[in-house]
């Protein structure tokens, strides 16, 4: 069966530090893959996807970066946070084409203080 | 825009009732999706339909769709105090690649009393 493992689960860094999120998918090839920010009480943000290695597409400009070095595996970057970066991050993946069913990862808490 | 938009935001029902909550879009789909969120967790997929079907079952799930409203619905019977989550609609276009982009709306939180 397939899982998704995101880590750390929660995470206090100070403004201008740098940032890297982990997402790794198991029991699935060449999946879409995918990294929303969740604002308290709020919707989904797609922040990126990639449907393949190397391939990011940003969605919102903004002070992030994504990478796909793996087939499974999937990074979420900043080289300095800032306070509007807090939030719930989600990874999730996809089926490459057909039903676009997304199964989520369990999320990391970021707060930028 | 393409984003559904979930009514009402809150709901709060006692445990037993049913559960209606409702989603509207703007533009054609492919398909619309409904997901649950429990408080801090990640989502969790509930059901999908198509365009090109009116209602789904799954369990005490019931999801209606109507293409010529542009408007969906999810019903929970019978609800119980674990069914307290948030719910999200999503909706999907195809975008003629690989991957067909998906839209999730503000979502519903819902509130069952024992």
């Amino acid at each position: 069966s397939q899982t998704i493992h995101q880590w750390p689960a929660t995470l206090v860094q100070p403004v201008g530090s740098p940032l890297s999120l982990e997402c790794t998918v198991e029991g699935t090839s060449n999946p879409n893959l995918y990294w929303y920010r969740q604002a308290a009480g709020r919707g989904l943000q797609l922040l990126f996807y990639s449907v393949g290695i190397g391939q990011i597409s940003s969605e919102v400009p903004q002070n992030l970066s994504a990478s796909r070095p793996q087939d499974r595996q999937f990074i979420l970057s900043s080289k300095k946070l800032l306070l509007s970066d807090s939030g719930f991050y989600l990874c999730a993946w996809s089926v490459l084409q057909g039903a676009n069913e997304q199964f989520f990862g369990p999320g990391t808490r970021l707060t930028v203080l | 825009s393409q984003q559904g938009e979930e009514d009402p935001q809150a709901l709060s029902i006692q445990e037993g009732e049913n559960a209606t909550m409702n989603c509207s879009y703007k533009t054609s789909i492919n398909n619309l999706q409904w997901y649950r969120q429990n408080s801090g967790r990640g989502l969790v997929h509930l059901i999908l339909i198509r365009s090109n079907e009116r209602e789904k079952h799954s369990g005490r799930l019931r999801v209606t769709l109507d293409t010529s409203k542009k408007s969906s619905s999810l019903l929970i019977t019978a609800s119980r105090a674990a069914d307290t989550a948030s719910y999200f609609c999503a909706t999907s276009r195809e975008t003629g690649t690989s991957y067909d982009k998906v839209i999730f709306g503000p979502g519903t939180s819902l509130s069952v009393i024992p």
